[in-house]
């Protein structure tokens, strides 16, 4: 089983909150990613990251930030939150030059 | 035309049939070809891996590639419940993310 971990599992906050979703990893990987993905539909790249301080926006526009200041540390902040990102953040790290992503088993997010 | 095309299902089947997944793919530059497994509620996790056309099998699970044709397939033998899960391709061309397929949802009705 992969060794990277997310919290909170299961998110429900009020709109306009900023909240930051933490991914952690222990394999010492360099290549980290976020996704986004509405129940029963496709995972949609939002940001990633090939190692500290290096960040890069995913195919899918999102008003989400990420930071990469250590390399098993890769948080998503988003600054007001509103019902539209209601979703799942999955996210996932990869070595370098091996393609096999590994996922962590997600944050489920509700914004009322 | 969209880069990686797979048909989303829902796909339900009887226990014990074969399945038969598919993908097509339009980028020549991809060089690794993965299906990734997702339970409900779950982060996907990698199934197969392959770098060449032709077949490669684990168990009950076939991958097969057609670089000329660009296609992509996954099947199941003697399909059981527990497979019961969504199925997405993946490909990789380089340094870059993965592309993904949107997935096919699969019912192994017992």
């Amino acid at each position: 089983e992969a060794d990277i971990y997310q919290t909170p599992r299961y998110l429900v906050i009020g709109t306009g909150k900023k909240i930051t979703l933490e991914c952690s990893q222990t394999m010492g990987h360099d290549k980290m990613y976020w996704y986004q993905q509405d129940p029963g539909m496709e995972l949609h790249l939002i940001h990633y990251s090939y190692g500290v301080n290096s960040t890069e926006k995913g195919d899918l526009s999102s008003e989400s930030t990420v930071s990469r200041i250590r390399t098993e540390h890769f948080p998503l902040t988003l600054e007001s939150a509103r019902p539209s990102h209601t979703s799942q953040y999955l996210c996932a790290s990869s070595e370098p030059g091996y393609n096999e992503q590994f996922f962590g088993p997600g944050t489920r997010l509700t914004v009322l | 035309q969209k880069e990686v095309e797979q048909d989303p299902g829902p796909l339900s089947v009887p226990e014990g049939a074969i399945v038969s997944l598919n993908c097509t793919y339009s980028n020549s530059a991809f060089q690794y070809f993965m299906w990734y497994r997702q339970y409900s509620r779950k982060g996907p996790e990698l199934l197969m891996y392959t770098y060449s056309s032709g077949n490669k099998e684990d168990g009950r699970f076939t991958a097969q590639v057609d670089k000329s044709s660009k296609y992509i397939s996954l099947f199941i033998r003697d399909s059981q419940p527990s497979d019961s899960a969504t199925y997405l391709c993946a490909f990789f061309s380089g340094n870059t993310p993965l592309v993904f397929g949107k997935g096919t949802r699969l019912s192994v009705i017992a």
